[in-house]
């Protein structure tokens, strides 16, 4: 089993929408992220979560909430969805010695 | 401000040539570097990462990389290409910043293997 999950693989929603993309990890880590890919942009980090009560803004936090359930668990919202959120997203984990782990990632296009 | 530039948007190599991958950091003191692969439909993998001591590191899947302090380079190498390796390819640097080391990622390279 992969040690980091991500639901759904891919999701098309509407302007407007409130949408989910949630996060799960087998790897014991305390610390999480959640990033967004563009092309020719590389990998930009929404938000950052070092436990479950410490929850932190990234460099493009703006229309995202974020929400830590468990040490496992990490959610990423959409409030309104807009269509330059389009975009792949990922979740990670890191250890102590602040290697990534990435999940497979949740393709959104927002019409 | 820090900044992690991967200078070849795509690079086309044939299988069994040698491949070389730039990526320089902008950056006062030596950060954390990293290369990651992301095959198609893949989330990213590590491929190697360097922190300190010998500026040559080994990764896997043949890889290798080589921290050249006074180039502000990371470049990825590998001697004979498969055409497997093909992917992309994100050098990524860690800044320390008060109480969160950030993790910067380039903008990646698209490799192409021909047969």
């Amino acid at each position: 089993d992969a040690d980091v999950t991500q639901t759904p693989r891919n999701r098309i929603t509407k302007t407007g929408k409130r949408i989910m993309l949630e996060c799960s990890q087998t790897k014991g880590h305390d610390r999480m992220y959640w990033y967004r890919q563009d092309p020719g942009l590389g990998l930009r980090l929404i938000y950052y979560s070092f436990d479950v009560k410490d929850i932190n803004k990234g460099e493009i936090s703006d229309g995202y909430s974020v929400s830590r359930q468990a040490q496992a668990k990490f959610s990423l919202s959409l409030e309104s969805a807009i269509p330059n959120q389009t975009a792949l997203y990922f979740c990670a984990t890191s250890d102590p010695g602040e290697t990534q782990y990435f999940g497979p990632g949740t393709r959104l296009l927002v019409l | 401000a820090q900044s992690v530039t991967q200078p070849d948007i795509h690079i086309t190599v044939s299988e069994g040539a040698s491949l070389e991958l730039r990526c320089n950091y902008s950056y006062g003191a030596t950060p954390y570097l990293f290369w990651y692969v992301q095959s198609p439909g893949q989330g990213l993998q590590l491929l190697l990462k360097y922190f300190s001591g010998d500026t040559l590191v080994q990764g896997i899947k043949g890889f290798e990389a080589e921290f050249k302090r006074s180039q502000s380079s990371f470049n990825l190498r590998k001697p004979s290409v498969h055409w497997s390796d093909a992917a992309e390819y994100f050098c990524a640097v860690r800044y320390p910043t008060g109480g969160y080391n950030k993790l910067i990622f380039g903008a990646g390279t698209r490799l192409a293997v021909h047969p």
